[in-house]
């Protein structure tokens, strides 16, 4: 059973606009939730994280919602750039496990100029 | 610059063959990982190490054995290829201290077992 999902494969929003990637996942041990950007052909780049314990973490333009209670955070990407175009991944973790991460499937962003 | 590097870029192996794909991080880094990611999936855990001298198995572990050599490097052998096995495959370092730090990827290793 796939313990982080992101249902929605792909996205496309207009350049200026807000993008919002949902992520959800079933395992209550998780403390720390992670978003990463990937472009083609490098590897995935660190965004931001958001500890349980918190429901918001803000970082200029990017901003993650944490929802316990439904087990669903989001990335709210404002305003939405060009540059922005990639895969954005959402992971999820425990202090408890070595800092194993355990991810999603991932969303393709497409920003239209 | 510094950061997480893994050799080779590409590599193209036949059924059977082995071989040892490298990672070298210079960032002081506790852990260590090694992820795949097949096409139109997320990444899936192989090994970890969470400290120098230690190894465990992740989600993925079969086909695959791993040595931390030191510190800074930690390798991950097929001791005899599968088809299954093509992937693009991740190295990661992360500081130890805790979950909310995030990892620092290498650029990946594309492997592709004929």
């Amino acid at each position: 059973d796939q313990q982080v999902k992101q249902n929605s494969p792909s996205l496309s929003v207009q350049e200026g606009r807000i993008s919002i990637l949902n992520c959800d996942y079933t395992n209550s041990m998780f403390d720390y939730f992670l978003w990463y950007k990937k472009y083609p052909a490098e590897g995935p780049t660190f965004l931001i994280s958001i500890s349980s314990i918190k429901d918001k973490n803000e970082d200029g333009r990017f901003t993650v919602f944490l929802n316990k209670s439904a087990k669903h955070l989001s990335l709210h990407i404002v305003p939405s750039q060009p540059g922005d175009s990639a895969v954005y991944f959402c992971a999820a973790s425990a202090n408890t496990n070595a800092g194993k991460s355990t991810f999603g499937d991932g969303t393709t962003l497409t920003v239209k100029p | 610059n510094a950061g997480v590097t893994q050799t080779p870029k590409f590599q193209v192996l036949k059924t059977g063959q082995s071989m040892t794909l490298q990672c070298a991080q210079d960032m002081n880094h506790n852990s260590m990982y090694w992820y795949r990611q097949d096409p139109g999936m997320g990444l899936r855990l192989i090994y970890y190490s969470a400290s120098e001298g230690t190894t465990d198995k992740g989600e993925v572990p079969n086909g695959y054995n791993v040595s931390r050599l030191n510190k800074r490097e930690f390798s991950l052998r097929l001791e005899s290829a599968a088809p299954s096995q093509t992937s693009v495959y991740f190295c990661a370092s992360t500081s130890g201290q805790g979950a909310a730090y995030g990892y620092t990827f290498g650029s990946g290793t594309r492997l592709t077992v004929v």
